[in-house]
C-alpha cells in the first residue's frame, strides 16, 4: 500500500519558533510537493522538489524553506513562525509526469501558531 | 501561468441524483493533465479521475466521469447516483507535462448530498 506520511497531525507552535514539518514517502517518487490549504483558497503550492537537493519555488514560498537530502524525505521549514502561517499543510509525492501520474497525499498537518 | 477555476463554492444534490461540478482551466501548454480529488472531512486527499489533454474520449471511473471540452478549457466532474458518502470537498487540478510538472489546484467545491 503506497504511503506518504507526515510527522504530525496537529502542531501548536509559538510565534518566532523555527518549525519543521517532515514528510516521508515509500514509493520511490522523484517529485515531492508542499501545499498549504486555507478555506476558500484551495491548495496553494509552497515548494516543489523534482530530485534530491533540487527545489523550485511555488506560488507562496515567502517565509518557508525546504530540504531534500534523501529521495524519500522532504522537509518544510518555517524559519520564524508567524500567526499568518496557521494553516493545514499537505505533502504530496508523484512520479515525473508520463501521462496519468497522480500525486499521493499525506494526511496533513494542522499547524497553529500562537 | 496555469490557473484553475472552480466557481461553485458549495453544491447540494439529492441522494441518487447526478451532479456536475464545474472546473475551467487556463494554460498555454499543449500537453497537460487534469485531475479530480475528493477530500472528506477526515482530510485525506483521494484521487478520483484523470484526463490527458490528448485523450479523445472522456475519462470514466465507476460513478465518476469527466466531461472534457478542450476548446472551452473545461473539465467538469460528473457524479452519477450520488451517495451520502460523496459529501466532501472536491478539487480540480492541472499538471503541465513540461518543465517542472507542478500540480495546480482550484479552490474547491463542497458537495453535500441530501438524504
Amino acid at each position: 500500500d503506497v504511503k506518504v506520511t507526515q510527522s504530525s497531525r496537529y502542531l501548536v507552535k509559538r510565534t518566532g519558533e523555527k518549525v519543521f514539518l517532515e514528510c516521508v514517502q515509500d514509493m520511490d517518487h522523484e517529485n515531492m510537493f508542499w501545499y498549504r490549504q486555507d478555506p476558500g483558497l484551495g491548495l496553494r503550492l509552497i515548494y516543489f522538489s523534482y530530485d534530491v537537493k533540487m527545489k523550485e519555488k511555488g506560488d507562496i514560498p515567502e517565509g518557508y524553506s525546504v530540504s531534500r537530502e534523501k529521495k524519500e524525505r522532504f522537509s518544510l521549514i518555517l524559519e520564524s513562525a508567524s500567526t499568518n502561517q496557521t494553516s493545514m499543510y499537505l505533502c504530496a509525492s508523484s512520479f515525473p509526469d508520463r501521462g496519468q501520474t497522480e500525486a499521493f497525499f499525506g494526511q496533513g498537518t494542522r499547524l497553529t501558531v500562537v | 501561468a496555469q490557473k484553475i477555476t472552480q466557481t461553485q463554492p458549495g453544491m447540494f444534490v439529492q441522494e441518487k441524483e447526478a451532479v456536475t461540478l464545474d472546473c475551467t482551466y487556463d494554460t498555454s501548454d499543449q500537453s497537460y493533465g487534469l485531475f479530480w480529488y475528493k477530500q472528506p472531512s477526515s482530510g485525506e486527499m483521494i484521487f478520483l479521475i484523470y484526463q490527458g489533454s490528448y485523450d479523445e474520449q472522456n475519462a470514466t471511473e465507476g460513478r465518476y466521469s469527466l466531461n472534457f471540452q478542450k476548446a472551452r478549457k473545461s473539465a467538469n466532474l460528473v457524479i452519477s447516483a450520488s451517495q451520502l458518502g460523496d459529501s466532501a470537498m472536491y478539487f480540480c487540478a492541472m499538471r503541465d507535462q513540461t518543465g517542472a510538472n507542478n500540480l495546480f489546484f482550484g479552490t474547491g467545491t463542497r458537495l453535500t448530498v441530501i438524504p
